[in-house]
């Protein structure tokens, strides 16, 4: 079955450490997103990749970081420098990079910093 | 600035009865619309969309959505809801010549047996 895979579904790390939430879909799909959502507040965007070896600051970007080396996976790692790094954390990807192309979204991870 | 409105944080509805859920969008052309839902500690799947054409639209599990221009809106609806819908409903904005999804911050469903 195609599909994003995201791992681990929870997440805890001391305050301080940097942490890399996996992101891998087996869609063939060029671009893909990473969102933060905090309760009441919707979905942002942190970070979007159009293509492989290409990546753009979404919205929220400072603190975090990302990586497009492969067409499958787009790894993004919360830092120490990311203030509020707890909430839940999404991946999606689309055909393409475009208004039209709907987001099909992975299933989540849960970090947790204390 | 383009914005999203969900007006309602929470709707609980007996299992049977009608649904709507609202949402209004700011933007001065029409954007492309979607409805997202969200089942707790999942991610999102797409109900529906709206580019152009027809201004009622059908998606998966029953439901369907209205684009009113004159509005700015582009409500939820289900004849008849089950208790598998309850869930979390996202409403989302993708404004022309942009990559930006903008997302309403969501009404939780509850229903009632």
């Amino acid at each position: 079955d195609g599909g994003i895979t995201q791992s681990p579904k929870y997440l805890f790390r001391k305050e301080g450490q940097n942490v890399t939430l996996s992101c891998e879909q087996n869609l063939n799909h060029d671009a893909m997103y990473w969102y933060r959502q905090d309760p009441g507040q919707g979905l942002r965007l942190i970070y979007y990749s159009q293509i492989v070896n290409d990546f753009q600051k979404g919205d929220i970007a400072e603190g975090y970081s990302v990586s497009r080396e492969k067409k499958e996976s787009f790894p993004l790692t919360v830092t120490s420098a990311q203030k509020n790094p707890t909430a839940f954390y999404l991946c999606a990807s689309s055909i393409a990079f475009g208004l039209e192309y709907e987001q099909y979204f992975g299933p989540g991870t849960r970090l947790t910093v204390t | 600035a383009q914005s999203v409105t969900q007006p309602d944080i929470h709707i609980t509805v007996s299992e049977g009865a009608s649904l709507e859920l609202r949402c209004n969008y700011s933007y001065g052309a029409t954007p492309y619309l979607f409805w997202y839902v969200q089942s707790p500690g999942q991610g999102l799947q797409l109900l529906l969309k709206y580019f152009s054409g027809d201004t009622l639209v059908q998606g998966i599990k029953g439901f369907e959505a209205e684009f009113k221009r004159s509005q700015s809106s582009f409500n939820l609806r289900k004849p008849s809801v089950h208790w598998s819908d309850a869930a979390e409903y996202f409403c989302a904005v993708n404004r022309g010549g942009t990559y930006k999804y903008i997302f309403g911050t969501g009404t939780r469903l509850k229903v009632l047996a």
